[in-house]
């Protein structure tokens, strides 16, 4: 399964609500991932199963989706946010999107 | 608490092999599956293989006969090894645990950098 992800760069202001696409070539199943992966870093896991928030993640970030389209949004933007984001499935072998990097306007 | 920690060579020559080593703490090798993932410098992420809990393994076909992956249960150590390497095999390399039967990583080593010399 191939994922797409878009944008591929998103600047947006502090404060905005901001929406990240992921889509796959095949049905996923709800097996969908976010991470986050800040300079330097490895990934961090934000949310599992398509919507459920990982212990410790802020309230700010969630998860929706089915089928095909999968969506990460970020309520309110802040700038420890600044960071790049690829979605992954697990539902048919492993596999991550090419990532969206966002950037604070 | 759960950790996994990455080491290998900062430098492997043109068709030389690569081997790096996972050790982890906080969890049993027995219990949960560890996941290879590498990143060009710049680029996405890209699933290499898997350690499974029981003992097998799991490739992603575009590495084919090159990528090898074991593991010592005593020592809480999975071993990565690859041959042949070009210089697009330079990237950071990442071990990572699945959670429980689910197919995302939840804990990752910190990586570690692999440039690929000629």
């Amino acid at each position: 399964i191939q994922l797409t992800q878009s944008p591929s760069l998103l600047s947006a202001s502090v404060g905005d609500r901001v929406t990240l696409s992921c889509k796959g070539s095949q049905n996923i199943n709800n097996y969908l991932a976010w991470y986050q992966q800040k300079l330097g870093e490895a990934p961090k896991l934000l949310i599992y199963n398509t919507n459920s928030l990982q212990t410790g993640i802020p309230s700010r970030f969630s998860g929706s989706g089915s089928g095909t389209d999968y969506t990460l949004t970020i309520s309110s933007l802040q700038p420890e946010d600044v960071a790049t984001y690829f979605c992954y499935q697990y539902n048919n072998g492993f596999t991550f999107g090419s990532g969206t990097k966002l950037e604070i306007k | 608490q759960v950790q996994l920690k990455e080491t290998g060579p900062d430098l492997v020559q043109l068709t030389q092999t690569l081997s790096i080593t996972c050790t982890v703490s906080g969890f049993s090798l027995t219990t949960y599956n560890v996941h290879w993932v590498r990143q060009p410098p710049g680029k996405g992420l890209e699933w290499m293989g898997a350690m499974w809990n029981g003992g097998g393994t799991d490739y992603n076909s575009a590495f084919k006969s090159r990528l090898s992956i074991s593991r010592d249960t005593s020592k809480s150590q999975v071993f990565l090894k690859m041959n042949s390497l070009q210089t697009d095999d330079t990237a950071k390399y990442f071990c990572a645990r699945q959670w429980d039967w689910e197919g995302y990583f939840d804990f990752w080593g910190p990586g570690t950098m692999v440039t690929v010399s000629s």
